[in-house]
């Protein structure tokens, strides 16, 4: 089994749709979650960054953390085309720095 | 610009050869890290420096690959007699300090394609 777990898609969504992203993972030490967004051609950027379990929102985004099951999602309000890219979780265990991605959800905004 | 660089930002080489792939951090960040996506993989984690030190050199694939990183700069990741699986994206990510807030700032990646 994986350390991350994650759908690789494609998923496709019509516009102003609400978007949810998911990954489970292995390892119960992991207190630190990410996600990062990723174009086409270039490197992933920092979206959400959440440490243990809870909620964060940030305009459209909202990253939920649920350590007891092990899930991890990132929803996507109000969705728009410029949201077309691949989503990639990422956590850590916080007592090195070594951070384990998942494969990555590649998202299709459809005008 | 002041984000992380990298070059080549394509390499075509023939099997065997050997290639080097350069890594110019952000400047002031301590904390380098290599990574290689595959095409519908994720980013696969190869090797992590904290200044000129790689405390965790636990996902270099084989002992084809090495990494060093001088002056608490520049790294250069070198894969030796190069197979085609070797073929992927390697990016190279920096961060200020410790990188488990997830504050990792990633170059545009150096395609390799071995033939």
């Amino acid at each position: 089994q994986k350390e991350v777990e994650q759908d690789p898609g494609p998923l496709s969504v019509p516009e102003g749709a609400i978007v949810s992203l998911n990954c489970t993972y292995s390892n119960s030490a992991f207190q630190y979650f990410m996600w990062y967004r990723q174009y086409s051609r270039k490197g992933p950027e920092l979206l959400m960054y959440t440490y243990s379990s809870g909620n964060k929102e940030d305009g459209r985004f909202t990253a939920q953390v649920d350590k007891s099951s092990k899930y991890i999602s990132l929803f996507i309000r109000d969705s728009q085309p410029s949201d077309s890219a691949t989503y990639l979780c990422a956590m850590s265990w916080g007592e090195d720095d070594k951070i384990i991605f998942g494969k990555g959800t590649r998202l299709h905004i459809l005008p | 610009g002041a984000g992380v660089s990298q070059s080549p930002s394509n390499k075509v080489t023939e099997k065997g050869k050997d290639v080097e792939l350069r890594c110019d951090p952000i400047s002031g960040h301590t904390a380098l890290y290599w990574y290689r996506q595959s095409l519908g993989q994720g980013l696969e984690f190869l090797i992590y420096f904290q200044g000129n030190s790689a405390p965790d050199k636990s996902g270099l694939p084989s002992d084809r690959f090495s990494a060093e990183r001088t002056g608490g700069s520049v790294s250069t990741l070198t894969i030796q007699r190069t197979q085609q699986e070797d073929s992927a994206v390697y990016l190279c990510a920096s961060s200020l300090v410790a990188a488990n807030t997830g504050e990792l700032f990633f170059g545009e990646g150096s395609r390799l394609t071995v033939l």
